[in-house]
């Protein structure tokens, strides 16, 4: 079974620019997150999908950030424009849909973002 | 608001030694208790907890979940220098909600 593909892996970018993830996740995985984790901290879920809508999205700073996923599949996760703080790794991960099974989930290797 | 708190932030031991991960949990419509073990890239799930007193094993790591005193340990015996990693203790309530933990960083030293 295919995992949780994201990409790129690495990406260096300057603040104020502009920046896109990708995360395709586990086939038959309904639910899509995407998690912010700062170098010795726990993620910190930015976003979560069921299919093509947004379950929970509270803790997103929406003014620079935005996420989507049209078609129920895949997902892009955009920072514009990038703050310093921004530095951090971005991981996808999916899961199924039903009680306890949502809980379990399976991430991506995650985006390493370095803002200068 | 939900917290998830582990202990301790740190721990060096030397091979062969066996740890006790401690992890405690405050939250709303509790539903389950994970951990997941995160080396220098995404999190790798361990083991998933709901019902109190049952030991879930796995090799030399096994947990156990305490639904009354809200806490979970995960043990680890015989340790190995490929457990050296960050563990995590994520809860999952409500609808659809995890909280996370800060992790428990583990080395382990030959």
């Amino acid at each position: 079974e295919a995992g949780v593909a994201q990409s790129p892996r690495y990406k260096i970018i300057e603040k104020r620019q502009s920046v896109a993830f990708w995360c395709n996740p586990i086939s038959g995985h309904a639910t899509l997150y995407w998690y912010q984790q700062i170098l010795g901290q726990g993620p910190k879920l930015l976003i979560q999908f069921q299919n093509n809508g947004v379950v929970d999205d509270s803790q997103l700073p929406k003014d620079r950030f935005s996420a989507e996923r049209l078609k129920g599949v895949d997902s892009t996760l955009k920072i514009q424009p990038a703050k310093l703080e921004d530095s951090a790794v971005y991981l996808c991960a999916s899961s199924l849909v039903g009680g306890a099974r949502t809980d379990t989930q399976y991430f991506g290797p995650g985006t390493r973002l370095t803002v200068l | 608001e939900d917290k998830v708190v582990q202990s301790p932030l740190s721990l060096v031991v030397h091979e062969g030694d066996t740890v006790t991960l401690n992890c405690s949990y405050e939250v709303t419509n509790f539903r389950s208790l994970l951990w997941y073990k995160q080396e220098k890239k995404a999190p790798t799930f361990l083991f998933m907890l709901t019902s109190s007193g049952i030991e879930k094993k796995s090799g030399r790591l096994s947990s156990i979940l305490d639904k009354k005193e809200l806490f979970s340990i995960l043990n680890i015996t015989a340790t190995q220098t490929g457990d050296s990693a960050v563990y995590l203790c994520v809860s999952g309530a409500g609808s659809y909600q995890l909280t996370f933990g800060k992790g428990t960083k583990l080395s382990v030293i030959p």
